[in-house]
This record gives C-alpha cells, sequence and structure tokens, in this order.
C-alpha cells in the first residue's frame, strides 16, 4: 500500500491557462475527495465520487473547475481560465466503507497562479 | 449551514504539558468526526476517528471525544513533546456535507 498519490506536486501556470492535477487514491478505496486549501485556512471540500460517480459537488466550485473519476480509480481535478484566487493547495483523499470511511490524504499539489 | 470552530486558533505550552483541543459542530446528523494533524507545507495526517455511535477513541498519547447532544468533540494530548507542534484539525461527516474546522496551531516548546 502506497499511500495517496498527487501529480505534479507543485504547479505554476500564468492566468488565463488551464491545468490538470491527477491523483491516485490507495488501492481498493472507492471513495475519492477534493479539497483545496489557502495559507492559513482549514481545507474546503470541493467535490467527492464513489467509485466513478461524483455524488456531491460543492457550490463554491464554479463552472471552471471539473472533475472526473472515469474507471473509479484515478482522478484528475481540471481548472481552465485559472485565475490568481485559484492559487492555493489542493488536496486528494481517499476512504473505504469498510474502514468508516476514514480518509487518507496525499502530499497535495500546489498551484501559483501568476 | 454546517460549520465547524476550533477555538484556540493558536496554542504555546510547555514540554509535558497536557494538550486539550476544542472542536465544535452544528450539524447534528453527524457520520463521524476525524482528527489531523498537518505539518507545514505538508498533506494531512489522520490521527484518529470517531464515528457517532462511539464516545471516544484511543491511540497511545492521544484521546479523542464526541459528545453529540453538546456538538462538541476534544482532542486529548498526553505529555506533549516538541515534535507535537503541528496545526490539527477536525473534519466532520454529515451525510455528503464534509467541512473541516480553521485547525488549531500548537507549539510546544522544550
Amino acid at each position: 500500500d502506497t499511500g495517496v498519490s498527487q501529480d505534479p506536486r507543485h504547479k505554476i501556470t500564468k492566468r488565463g491557462q488551464n491545468v490538470t492535477f491527477r491523483c491516485d487514491p490507495i488501492s481498493e478505496h472507492n471513495r475519492l475527495y477534493w479539497y483545496r486549501q489557502t495559507l492559513g485556512q482549514g481545507p474546503e471540500f470541493l467535490t467527492y465520487f464513489q467509485n466513478e460517480a461524483q455524488l456531491e459537488k460543492s457550490r463554491l466550485l464554479s463552472d471552471r473547475f471539473s472533475a472526473e473519476r472515469p474507471k473509479g480509480s484515478f482522478s484528475t481535478l481540471e481548472i481552465q481560465r485559472t485565475e490568481q484566487g485559484d492559487s492555493a493547495m489542493y488536496l486528494c483523499a481517499s476512504s473505504l466503507a469498510e474502514s468508516s470511511y476514514e480518509q487518507y490524504f496525499g502530499p497535495g499539489t500546489r498551484l501559483t497562479v501568476t | 449551514k454546517q460549520e465547524v470552530t476550533q477555538i484556540p486558533a493558536a496554542l504555546s505550552v510547555p514540554e509535558g504539558e497536557n494538550l486539550v483541543l476544542n472542536c465544535s459542530f452544528t450539524d447534528s446528523a453527524i457520520y463521524n468526526l476525524q482528527w489531523f494533524r498537518q505539518d507545514p507545507g505538508k498533506g494531512l495526517t489522520s490521527l484518529l476517528l470517531i464515528q457517532s455511535s462511539q464516545r471516544e477513541q484511543t491511540s497511545g498519547r492521544l484521546n479523542a471525544s464526541l459528545d453529540k447532544s453538546s456538538g462538541r468533540s476534544t482532542l486529548y494530548i498526553a505529555a506533549s513533546q516538541p515534535g507535537d507542534s503541528a496545526t490539527y484539525l477536525c473534519l466532520e461527516a454529515a451525510g455528503n456535507k464534509l467541512t473541516f474546522g480553521g485547525g488549531t496551531r500548537v507549539l510546544v516548546k522544550p
């Protein structure tokens, strides 16, 4: 069990560009979550999947954000037309029903929009 | 609106003192509450998870309690060490709603 992995770890992009992040959950974990965290704040929930189905999406998530989990394994989070306010740490977590949905987090992807 | 509050936002204690960290939540339909530790610039490390049917969980020097009637969870860390310095976060799961508190930044001074 290698834990939750995220790629890339750091991303610097110019305003207006599109970016895509990848998350690989712990194998056999059926739930996968995305959060966003800004400096000094607790993480904010963005969305989560059960297998390939996206079950919940935060109202904070604008139309520029989209997430997929096509085969119920890894997930991607895309941000279109990035803005400076998108600069944050993007965190991914996974969980398993048999473990009471205890969430395990990856190291995060730090996005800087210049 | 579901809210989770952690007070104080920061705490400084001398080594050896017990730590008491508080987490208050408003959604009574809680499914579970999870405590995490976060070191600067890093991801979150799970410490303890308490299901809504439980009152407490223990792991080593850590003990977490849950009181649904008062909407409160408390994390106790016994005999604190400098290595316990970090930000501690609680996460409430209630239905499809997942809400973190703002965290308590802890400094344990040698």
